[in-house]
């Protein structure tokens, strides 16, 4: 089945410890995001990749990193110097038609700093 | 002035009823119009897309005024599993898409 998978589900991290969150598609689109959600608010883009080898800082990218080296892949790295790191991650990929981009979503990744 | 603007709610609202809700947005330049349905603890999923001419997907109706910037969305003979949070979101930035808060419905038996 065609999708977005991101991985882990669920993750503890101690504080001072970076984390990868990884995001796969096998839907061929071209653009991926990265969100992240705080309870009751809305989304807040991380950053975004429209194209392989090349990505933008969204809104809140201080503390993240991401590679975009394969059309499929687009991991997000939460590093030691992000404040305040628990939150929903959501990954997204998206195609763009005549409307303009319609955007899908993996399930998300639960990260908890203990 | 926030880019996109959604009353947060909750609304709670009979089941059977018809109910409403508005999105507003700051740039007139905006191109494209999405409704996103995101259930508590889950991944948002699209709704629908939002023509300029209005569109209808079963009991749920999307329509784009871009004179007062807004657009909405009537939910007809709501059910309880309409019970969500309401997402709007639109493309302003060169490819980039700006979500509002989302609106919280929850359709009581």
């Amino acid at each position: 089945d065609g999708g977005i998978t991101q991985s882990p589900k669920y993750l503890f991290r101690k504080e001072g410890q970076n984390v990868t969150l990884s995001c796969e598609q096998n839907l061929n689109h071209d653009a991926m995001y990265w969100y992240r959600q705080d309870p009751g608010q809305g989304l807040r883009l991380i950053y975004y990749s429209q194209i392989v080898n090349d990505f933008q800082k969204g809104d809140i990218a201080e503390g993240y990193s991401v590679s975009r080296e394969k059309k499929e892949s687009f991991p997000l790295t939460v590093t030691s110097a992000q404040k305040n790191p628990t939150a929903f991650y959501l990954c997204a990929s998206s195609i763009k038609g005549q409307l303009g981009n319609t955007i899908y979503f993996g399930e998300g990744s639960w990260l908890t700093v203990v | 002035r926030k880019e996109v603007e959604q009353d947060p709610g909750p609304f709670n609202v009979p089941e059977g009823a018809t109910v409403a809700f508005n999105c507003t947005y700051s740039n007139s330049a905006s191109q494209s119009f999405f409704w996103y349905r995101q259930d508590c603890r889950k991944e948002p999923k699209l709704l629908m897309s939002v023509y300029s001419s209005g569109n209808e997907d079963g009991r749920f109706t999307a329509q784009l005024n871009r004179a007062s910037q807004y657009i909405s969305l009537l939910i007809r003979d709501s059910k309880l599993s309409d019970s969500a949070t309401y997402l709007c979101v639109v493309n302003s930035r060169n490819e980039k898409l700006t979500f509002g808060t989302g609106t919280r419905l929850t359709i009581i038996p």
